[in-house]
């Protein structure tokens, strides 16, 4: 099974910090990851597909790169409404499996 | 607008059984592959089992030969048998719809399945 190891597992930074978090595949999934936003007692939403492509009505702030075994997420300007918890996801075969998630916290 | 809502899910003790249901809504469900992933309490997510549209199934290792994933074309339904319940299948259930490729563009808000004596 593919193993999906994310970056920092908790993040402190203020409203107007760029933030980058990381996910890693222990093996090659070339572009096939996912990026999740989860607020608590919510369920996830999609933001970010096939590692760069920006799900329909998430905001531009959010951007994904990579492919392999290396991928980030950027918010380019943290808002108010960005603090959660960011899960990627590997969609390369079954079976399929998430990061253990970082989380965003207010500095 | 898509809408997906789970129910079934409740207090069982080990070894126990439940089925739970996901009604699907807003799109054409016969069209898309389904799944379920569940996140125990104060942990992160995992992918549970997927069914694509032709009926083809998947299953996690921890829950295979114990779950069984199912839809109802007919009744824009998803299911998810789970017998030979264990304390460590406690979590919230959720039903997502798949994008084609694998990822997950809409989910339902979940039902909690708690496996306790």
């Amino acid at each position: 099974d593919i193993q999906m190891t994310q970056s920092p597992s908790t993040l402190s930074a203020s409203v107007g910090d760029r933030v980058t978090l990381t996910c890693r595949a222990s093996q090659s999934i070339s572009s096939w990851l996912a990026w999740y936003q989860q607020k608590p007692g919510k369920a996830p939403k999609l933001l970010i597909y096939k590692a760069s492509s920006l799900e329909g009505g998430v905001p531009s702030r959010f951007g994904g790169s990579g492919s392999g075994t290396e991928f980030t997420l950027i918010i380019s300007s943290l808002q108010p409404d960005d603090f959660a918890t960011y899960y990627c996801q590997q969609y390369t075969g079954y079976p399929l499996t998430f990061g253990g998630g970082t989380k965003v916290e207010i500095k | 607008e898509v809408q997906l809502l789970e129910s079934g899910g409740g207090l069982v003790q080990p070894g126990g059984s439940l089925r739970l249901s996901c009604a699907a809504s807003g799109f054409t469900f016969s069209d898309y592959t389904m799944g379920w992933v569940r996140q125990a309490p104060g942990k992160g997510l995992e992918w549970v089992s997927a069914i694509r549209s032709v009926g083809s199934t998947f299953y996690a290792d921890s829950v295979k030969g114990r779950f069984t994933i199912s839809r109802d074309n007919s009744q824009n339904t998803l299911y998810l048998q789970m017998n030979s319940l264990r304390a460590e299948d406690t979590a919230l259930y959720y039903c997502a719809k798949g994008r084609p490729g694998g990822s997950f563009d809409c989910w339902g808000q979940g039902t909690l399945v708690t496996v306790s004596s």
